[in-house]
């Protein structure tokens, strides 16, 4: 069951924080996060593998509420290389990904 | 280290003309593979996932079809193409214990 992401879309100026959403109506058992730039394939994150996890990637961070069925991306100081779409995946326990529908995040200057 | 390969990156086909997507991976044995669909400012659709030689799980009931003849190999087919099936195509390949996913490059099919 596909995750579903939150806002749709982000737009800021540079150096200001951002905090993506990804919840769940299933059962978690993994969450990964991927950015994927206008034209490319999308290119992975992070991936949070327990309840409370936290990692962090240059100045983007995320955090995994098991109970809550729920992720968030945070985007610190934002640069313009952030600008992107930005997934959430949801696994469920078996092998198979299923990706929410997409964060557009446009970081102006 | 481990790639993946994707091929033809782009392509332009009448309706109901044939389809094969091939895709490769090297660096690593028995991965999971997958073929996932973004149509146009759209989300990304698994299609099929595969954890074996052989083994098709398909997601969306449609006119296309996966197969994997080699550990490292994932091929997308299809007999006749529909309008609908224009979009961006990516093969990706996971690790079985993380589940982590590695992108191709993407195959971008125009159907008209």
């Amino acid at each position: 069951q596909q995750p579903v992401q939150s806002p749709q879309a982000v737009i800021l100026r540079e150096g200001e924080d951002a905090v993506i959403n990804c919840s769940s109506s299933k059962a978690l058992y993994s969450v990964h996060w991927y950015r994927q730039k206008h034209g490319e394939a999308p290119v992975f994150l992070m991936i949070l593998l327990k309840g409370g996890e936290q990692k962090g990637h240059d100045k983007i961070s995320a955090s995994f509420n098991e109970k809550k069925q729920q992720s968030s991306l945070y985007l610190t100081a934002s640069q313009l290389s952030y600008s992107g779409t930005y997934f959430c995946g949801s696994q469920g326990g078996s092998e198979k990904l299923v990706f929410g529908k997409g964060t557009k995040l446009t970081v102006n200057p | 280290s481990q790639t993946i390969h994707q091929w033809p990156a782009t392509l332009v086909q009448p309706v109901g003309s044939p389809l094969s997507l091939e895709c490769t991976v090297e660096g690593t044995s028995n991965p999971n593979l997958y073929w996932y669909r973004q149509a146009a400012g759209r989300g990304l659709q698994l299609l099929f996932y595969s954890v074996g030689i052989g083994q098709i799980s398909s997601e969306v009931p449609q006119n296309l079809s996966a197969s994997r003849p080699q550990d490292r190999q994932f091929i997308l087919s299809s007999k006749k193409l529909l309008l609908s099936d224009s979009g961006f195509y990516l093969c990706a390949w996971s690790v079985q214990t993380t589940g982590e996913l590695f992108f191709g490059e993407g195959s971008r099919l125009t159907v008209l």
